[in-house]
This record gives structure tokens, C-alpha cells and sequence, in this order.
């Protein structure tokens, strides 16, 4: 059974910048053509797509975050990570990390971390 | 990038049939599959429909989901209560920059 763990800081100051890890248990990050992705949902709103980080090392962002936005995966700690730059109170949200598939969507998600930014 | 639209809200009482619409913004909607994720209070989305109609293990046959021209939908049959929740679709849409997704605003469902 694949599990997805987010971390990082629950708390950010405004403009700073914002990082968190998921770690992937029960498969290997890297076998397998899977898009490892980060999708937040602002309080009491939809879900939003940030962006994903195919097993390749390809990464593919929404538009509006894209210049904003690093991915990075890393094979040996089983994991993948974001970061966020200059943010600011607009990224409060509870950031997920879900893994995706074209064909099968996103089938397994992280139980989410709150992201306040707040100075 | 695809502009994805579902309605705010629906409703039924127990037993009964719904249907949630999503209406994908495309001129070529055979390019794309759209996938349905169920939102209990408090949790993480679970993947309720996948490539349009596709249930995957563990998901009751009473949810079914169709394409119907630039659209696709969720029924919802033998309505329960706790299958109260948010639906959201999502679209995957290929396009210049890549293969993106694009959420549609979520559909509050409240059985009466």
C-alpha cells in the first residue's frame, strides 16, 4: 500500500520561502511512469493544481505559480519536494502531495499540511 | 488551459438518484480524460472515478461517471448519507506547457 507523508513548517513569513517534503512509503518513487504532484486547497475553497514532478525528473507547474515554484525529486530518501518563493498571505492553504497518472488520476494522497503565512 | 465548471451545490434526500456535471472549456475534449475525487469533512480527496467512467477498486457501483460531449458527469444512485461530501473533477489538459490539470470548483452534496 503506498502512503504519502507530507513535512515542513506550518508557519511562513510573508515573502519568504516556503518548502515542504513528501515521503513516499510501501513503492519506489522512481519506478513506475508516475507524476509526483503538489495540489493545495485554500481554507474553506476548491482544490487547486500546483504542479508535478514526473519520475523523470521533468516538471510540469500551473501556469500561475510557475515562476514562483521549484520540484525536485530525490530517488535515495524515497521522496520529492517544493518550494515556493516570495509568498504571501494568498498561500495560506493545506498543501497535499498526491501521486498521478494520466489514465488512473490521483490515486494516493498525503493527509495534507496547513501552511499559514503570517507574519 | 481548460476552464473546468461544476455547479456550487447539489442535493437529494436518501435513496434517491443525483448527478454532479463538470463542463470542460475545450475545443477537442477527446484529448483530454477527466477524473472525479470525493472530499469527506476533514480528510484528504480519495479518487472516486477515473478516465471519465472508471471506478477504481473499492468504490461502490452506486457511483457511476459518463462523457457526454464537452461534459462529464457523476450519478450518485441509492443515495446514502454519508455520501454527504465535495466532489470535485479535475481535467487533464495537453497544451504547449505540458501536461497540466485544472480542478473544477467543487460541488457541495447535502442528502436532505
Amino acid at each position: 500500500q503506498v502512503q504519502l507523508q507530507e513535512s515542513g513548517p506550518g508557519l511562513v513569513k510573508p515573502s519568504q520561502t516556503l518548502s515542504l517534503n513528501c515521503t513516499v512509503s510501501g513503492g519506489s518513487i522512481s519506478s513506475g511512469a508516475y507524476y509526483w504532484t503538489w495540489i493545495r486547497q485554500h481554507p474553506g475553497k476548491g482544490l487547486e493544481w500546483i504542479g508535478y514532478i514526473y519520475y523523470s525528473g521533468n516538471t510540469y507547474s500551473n501556469p500561475s505559480l510557475k515562476s514562483r515554484l521549484t520540484m525536485s525529486l530525490d530517488t535515495s530518501g524515497n521522496d520529492f519536494s517544493l518550494r515556493l518563493t516570495s509568498v504571501s498571505v494568498a498561500d495560506t492553504a493545506v498543501y497535499y502531495c498526491a501521486r498521478g497518472s494520466y489514465h488512473k488520476g490521483f490515486d494516493y494522497w498525503g493527509q495534507g499540511i496547513l501552511v499559514t503565512v503570517s507574519s | 488551459q481548460s476552464v473546468v465548471t461544476q455547479p456550487p451545490s447539489v442535493s437529494g434526500t436518501p435513496g434517491q438518484r443525483v448527478t454532479i456535471s463538470c463542463s470542460v472549456s475545450a475545443s477537442n475534449i477527446g484529448s483530454k480524460t477527466v477524473n472525479w475525487y470525493q472530499q469527506l469533512p476533514g480528510t484528504a480527496p480519495k479518487l472516486l472515478m477515473y478516465n471519465y467512467s472508471q471506478r477504481p477498486s473499492g468504490v461502490p457501483d452506486r457511483f457511476s461517471g459518463s462523457k457526454s460531449g464537452s461534459s462529464a458527469s457523476l450519478a450518485i444512485s441509492g443515495l446514502q448519507s454519508e455520501d454527504e461530501a465535495d466532489y470535485f473533477c479535475a481535467a487533464w489538459d495537453d497544451s504547449l506547457n505540458g501536461r497540466l490539470v485544472v480542478f473544477g470548483g467543487g460541488t457541495k452534496l447535502t442528502v436532505l
